[in-house]
């Protein structure tokens, strides 16, 4: 079975450029989960899908952020602009409702 | 909201048991989870421990939780060099919405 699937692996953008960051999750998981880690801590919510409904998106930073689901599979998250502290990996996670998590390998991201 | 707190580091040399310590605040945590992470990659859970238990062994991972201190801790036994890693704790809270620890760094020296 495929695990959850993140792509790039690794982006460098220069600070006020957009991007973007695709996950796919393990098929049939409702449940799909963006978080966010900086260097040497652990790993951050912003926002969770139950299907196509983002349940959870207090953590979000709404201004530059913004995560869509369409169809309830993939999920895209977008920076725009990227700032110099967006610096982080973005993991991507999914779970067959409040089951196990399981986490992409996530998407490294570079502002310069 | 929830906080979770570990030590940032921890040597052992290979063979020795290693004892990775968490802390936690939310008392109505039900499920305590023990992640491993190598470097470039995601977590991948370990172990996972029902607020209703004490302990729980598998293979060579035995998780102890203390719910009156709200200490979780996750002992290594005979630990390999493939077991240098990060090691996160992670507790759960309403809505299976996960806090996790900073992370423990555990290398092993041969």
């Amino acid at each position: 079975e495929a695990g959850v699937v993140q792509s790039p692996r690794y982006k460098i953008i220069e600070k006020k450029q957009p991007v973007a960051f695709w996950c796919n999750p393990i098929s049939g998981h409702n449940t799909l989960y963006w978080y966010l880690q900086n260097l040497g801590q652990g790993p951050e919510l912003l926002i969770r899908y139950e299907n196509e409904e983002a349940v959870d998106d207090s953590q979000l930073p709404k201004d530059r952020f913004s995560a869509e689901r369409l169809k309830g599979v993939d999920s895209t998250l977008k920076i725009q602009p990227a700032e110099l502290g967006d610096s982080a990996v973005y993991l991507c996670a999914s779970s067959h409702y409040t089951g196990e998590l399981f986490f992409g390998e996530g998407s490294r991201l570079t502002v310069l | 909201g929830e906080d979770v707190e570990q030590s940032l580091f921890l040597s052992v040399r290979e063979g020795d048991s290693s004892v990775i310590n968490c802390t936690y605040t939310d008392s109505s945590s039900t499920y305590l989870y023990w992640y491993k992470q190598e470097p470039g990659a995601g977590l991948q859970l370990l172990t996972y421990i029902f607020s209703n238990m004490d302990m729980k062994q598998d293979q060579r991972l035995t998780v102890l939780l203390n719910k009156k201190d709200k200490h979780l801790s996750l002992r290594i036994a005979d630990t390999q060099t493939g077991d240098s890693a990060i090691y996160f704790c992670a507790v759960n809270n309403a809505g299976n919405m996960l806090t996790f620890g900073g992370g423990t760094r555990l290398m092993v020296k041969p």
